[in-house]
């Protein structure tokens, strides 16, 4: 089983709607996560940490279900700008110091107008 | 601040030649990472320093690859030789304190191209 498996998309949606992403991972030791996004010819850029059940920032709303082993990324009210790669990234530690980045294959979004 | 500054932002070059991508990570960052991101298998962590030491090279392809890191300030990443299926999108990034500090800053990348 891969380490970060995402919703491969694309997904097209019209801007105002609401959509969400789904990554599971492998390692359940892992104790945080983030989400990247990731334009197109660009760098991957961090979009929001999640460290416990979840996070809200704005528009965008991460989840955590440990039970469940699965990440979660809601965008409401889609923009334009909102189109992108989203990129989820399951760290996996080395003792008591970090250790390797894993990063899911990205989900793409496109919002139409 | 600059952000991670990667150099060279384009190469192109012919198989078997010789291919050296630089990065100066973010001030004070005390990690720092060398991705590739290809289409086929997305963006794989090749090697990473904590306080210019390598860390971690598990995810180096082969002996044709090595990068090093002199001072906080610089870190080189080396194919040699070059070969086609190395052409791809080279990212470096920073970060201070691991997980602790949040995520990772990526550089603008490098695009390999090898013919």
């Amino acid at each position: 089983r891969k380490e970060v498996e995402q919703d491969p998309g694309p997904f097209n949606v019209p801007e105002g709607a609401t959509v969400a992403f789904n990554c599971t991972y492998s390692n359940s030791a892992s104790q945080s996560f983030f989400w990247y996004r990731q334009d197109c010819r660009k760098e991957p850029k961090l979009l929001m940490s999640v460290y416990s059940s979840g996070n809200e920032d704005g528009r965008f709303t991460a989840q955590l279900n440990r039970a469940s082993q699965y990440i979660s990324l809601l965008i409401r009210d889609s923009k334009l700008s909102d189109s992108a790669t989203y990129l989820c990234v399951v760290p996996r530690r080395r003792g008591s110091t970090l250790g390797r980045l894993y990063f899911g294959r990205g989900t793409q979004l496109t919002v139409w107008p | 601040d600059a952000g991670v500054i990667q150099s060279p932002r384009h190469e192109v070059t012919e198989m078997g030649q010789e291919v050296t991508l630089r990065c100066k990570p973010i001030s004070g960052h005390d990690y720092l990472f060398w991705y590739r991101q290809t289409m086929m298998r997305g963006l794989e962590l090749l090697i990473y320093f904590n306080n210019n030491v390598p860390i971690d090279d598990s995810g180096m392809p082969e002996d044709r690859f090595s990068a090093k890191m002199p001072n906080a300030s610089f870190s080189t990443l080396k194919i040699q030789p070059s070969e086609p299926r190395d052409s791809a999108v080279y990212f470096c990034a920073s970060s201070l304190g691991g997980l602790a500090g949040g995520g990772q800053f990526f550089g603008p990348g490098t695009r390999l191209t090898v013919l």
